[in-house]
């Protein structure tokens, strides 16, 4: 089983559409969360830190579901600007690396 | 504030030839990791330094590879005898301290390597 498990996609929308992602991790014992953004050929920049009680950054919600060992990220009102890459990121077992999902890619269309 | 430069931004070699890839810090870091993207795939760790140490290079191939972060000057990653499979994006990131939770990383716009 991979560390971190995501749907490769891609999720075509339209304009104003809400889509949510979800991100599944192997290692209960994971502290760290993350959602980085990648555009084509371009480094990850993070969107968002992922926190036990959820928190929102304008129209990007984060959740953290520890039983389950999930982790969603939801975008309302979708902007054309907003395709992209989605990478879920969760600290690994031993260390201080983080493990990379491979990515959900997102297609906003007007 | 400059953020994580790397260089060159593209790197071409012949195979059976070396690759050196240079990554210097955001300013105030003394954390760098190297993580590697083939194409249509996910990022893969390398190696984690801190300076003159090499912390976690558990991600480092066996051979061909090696990563250092002197006192003084960028981190380097060293491809020896570069092979075609080398090819990939190479991304360096930094972050200020030890521990990531709420310390994520800053990376550099990455060397893009082609092996002919």
């Amino acid at each position: 089983r991979k560390e971190v498990e995501q749907d490769p996609g891609p999720f075509n929308v339209p304009e104003g559409a809400t889509v949510a992602f979800n991100c599944t991790y192997s290692n209960s014992a994971s502290q760290s969360f993350f959602w980085y953004r990648q555009d084509c050929r371009k480094e990850p920049k993070l969107l968002m830190s992922v926190y036990s009680s959820g928190n929102e950054d304008g129209r990007f919600t984060a959740q953290l579901n520890r039983a389950s060992q999930y982790i969603s990220l939801l975008i309302r009102d979708s902007k054309l600007s907003d395709s992209a890459t989605y990478l879920c990121v969760v600290n690994a077992e031993y260390g201080n690396k983080l493990v990379f999902g491979a990515g959900t890619i997102l297609r906003v269309k007007s | 504030n400059a953020g994580v430069m790397q260089n060159p931004r593209h790197l071409v070699r012949r195979r059976g030839q070396e690759a050196r890839l240079r990554c210097s810090p955001m300013k105030g870091h003394s954390h760098v990791y190297w993580y590697r993207q083939l194409p249509e795939e996910g990022l893969k760790f390398m190696v984690y330094l801190q300076k003159e140490n090499i912390i976690d290079e558990s991600g480092m191939p066996k051979e061909r590879f090696s990563a250092e972060f002197p006192k003084e000057g960028p981190s380097i990653l060293r491809i020896q005898q570069v092979v075609r499979g080398d090819s990939a994006a190479y991304f360096c990131a930094s972050s200020p301290r030890t521990g990531l939770a709420n310390s994520p990383l800053h990376f550099g716009n990455g060397t893009r390597l082609t092996v002919t």
